[in-house]
This record gives structure tokens, C-alpha cells and sequence, in this order.
């Protein structure tokens, strides 16, 4: 069985743009959430996707935006880029929900804003 | 919001049981709490979860207490291998009531030697 994929896995963005990440879950995992890991602040939690509704959400700013579609697959956007959104950014799957459920993780992808 | 502490760091043997403790206040009365492993440049891999008392599988052992304010996972005669960062996950009653926000631990670096 196929793993959780992510693209691109890396990704040189500059200040004030915006970016998409990518988000292919397993097959037949509905839900997708996903997470910010940065030295600083470890990993945390930006928010979960279970068939196309957002259902829980971190706490972040609303620049922080992401969507599910009919096949699972989710994406992840980011608008007006600041240096502090440098971080390695984790999608991860699971069949029902992200707590009570094992989530699989994607490799990430690694952004870094200049 | 649920604050989860555990040491940054651990030193072990080949060998030896290594216990990691999470200590984690304001969780969801309904929610299991997760531990994962996560080796460099690699998304976090799931190890085991529970709910309360203790949970065992082929590779962890989780004993949980009755208040649910701390987990204990243990890793018995680990390897150079088990050599990681591992990290609790617990949620945490969304501010919301749309579902529970989900917090990661600070991350225990574990180091195996010979």
C-alpha cells in the first residue's frame, strides 16, 4: 500500500508570496490534517480535513488556509509569506480522525522563505 | 490549551528499558493519547496509543494513570536503531466545541550507545 506523498518536497519561496503544498493521503484514509515542525516551536498542530470539511483547526493565522477534495487529497495554502513560515510541513492521513486513530505521516515538505 | 512537557533528552544502552514520561494537563476526557518516533528528515512514525491503564504491542509498552495527566512510554532493550526523537500527542477540548485541538509534546531526544 502506497504511503502518504507530498509535493514538492522542497520549496524556496520569497517574502509576500504565496505558496501551495500538496497532500496525497492513503488509499482510503479520510482524513488529512496537517502540521508545522520548526526548531523553535516543534511540531504543531495547523489543522484537520475529514471529506472535504475542515473540522478542527490549530491556532494560527488565517493566512494559513487549506481544502480537501472528493478523492482525499488535500492541499495547503499559504498567502503573503513572512520568514518566520520557514518550516518542514507534515501531512498525515488516517481512516476516521486524527486522535483516536494512528496517523500516518508524509516526508514533508520543506519550505523556506527568503 | 493543553500543555505538554517531557525531558529533552535521554541517554540509554543497548539493552536497557527506557522509559519517556509526557506530562500533559487539560486533556480531552475523550481522546487517546499517541506516541510517535521521528528519525532525521523523516515524518513522525506512529508506535502506540492508549486511552487508560496500559497498552502493549510488539514494540512499546503505555501506562497511563487513572488521571490521564501523564503517559509513560517504555521501549524495552532498545537498539542503536531506536535512536530518535519521540513525541507524545494528546488532544485538547477545542476552544470551539468543534472538535479537539491536537497538541504535540516538546519531543524527547533519545540517544542509544553501545
Amino acid at each position: 500500500k502506497a504511503g502518504v506523498t507530498q509535493t514538492p518536497r522542497y520549496l524556496i519561496k520569497t517574502r509576500g508570496q504565496q505558496v501551495t503544498l500538496s497532500c496525497s493521503p492513503i488509499s482510503g484514509h479520510r482524513s488529512v490534517s496537517w502540521y508545522q515542525q520548526t526548531p523553535g516551536q516543534g511540531l504543531q498542530f495547523l489543522f484537520e480535513y475529514f471529506s472535504e470539511t475542515q473540522r478542527n483547526k490549530g491556532n494560527f493565522p488565517g493566512r494559513f488556509s487549506g481544502r480537501q477534495f472528493s478523492n482525499s487529497r488535500s492541499e495547503m495554502n499559504v498567502s503573503t509569506l513572512e520568514l518566520g513560515d520557514s518550516a518542514l510541513y507534515l501531512c498525515a492521513s488516517s481512516l476516521w480522525g486524527t486522535s483516536s486513530y494512528e496517523q500516518y505521516f508524509g516526508p514533508g515538505t520543506r519550505l523556506t522563505v527568503t | 490549551l493543553a500543555k505538554t512537557t517531557q525531558p529533552i533528552s535521554m541517554d540509554s544502552y543497548e539493552g536497557q528499558e527506557v522509559n519517556i514520561t509526557c506530562s500533559h494537563n487539560n486533556i480531552a476526557t475523550n481522546d487517546y493519547i499517541t506516541w510517535y518516533q521521528q528519525f532525521p528528515s523523516q515524518g513522525p512514525r506512529f508506535i502506540i496509543q492508549g486511552y487508560k491503564t496500559k497498552v502493549t504491542n510488539e514494540v512499546a509498552s503505555l501506562f497511563i494513570p487513572a488521571d490521564r495527566k501523564s503517559s509513560t512510554l517504555s521501549l524495552p532493550r532498545v537498539s542503536l536503531s531506536d535512536t530518535a526523537v519521540y513525541y507524545c500527542l494528546v488532544g485538547d477540548k477545542g476552544l470551539t466545541g468543534g472538535g479537539n485541538k491536537l497538541t504535540f509534546g516538546t519531543g524527547t531526544q533519545l540517544k542509544v550507545e553501545l
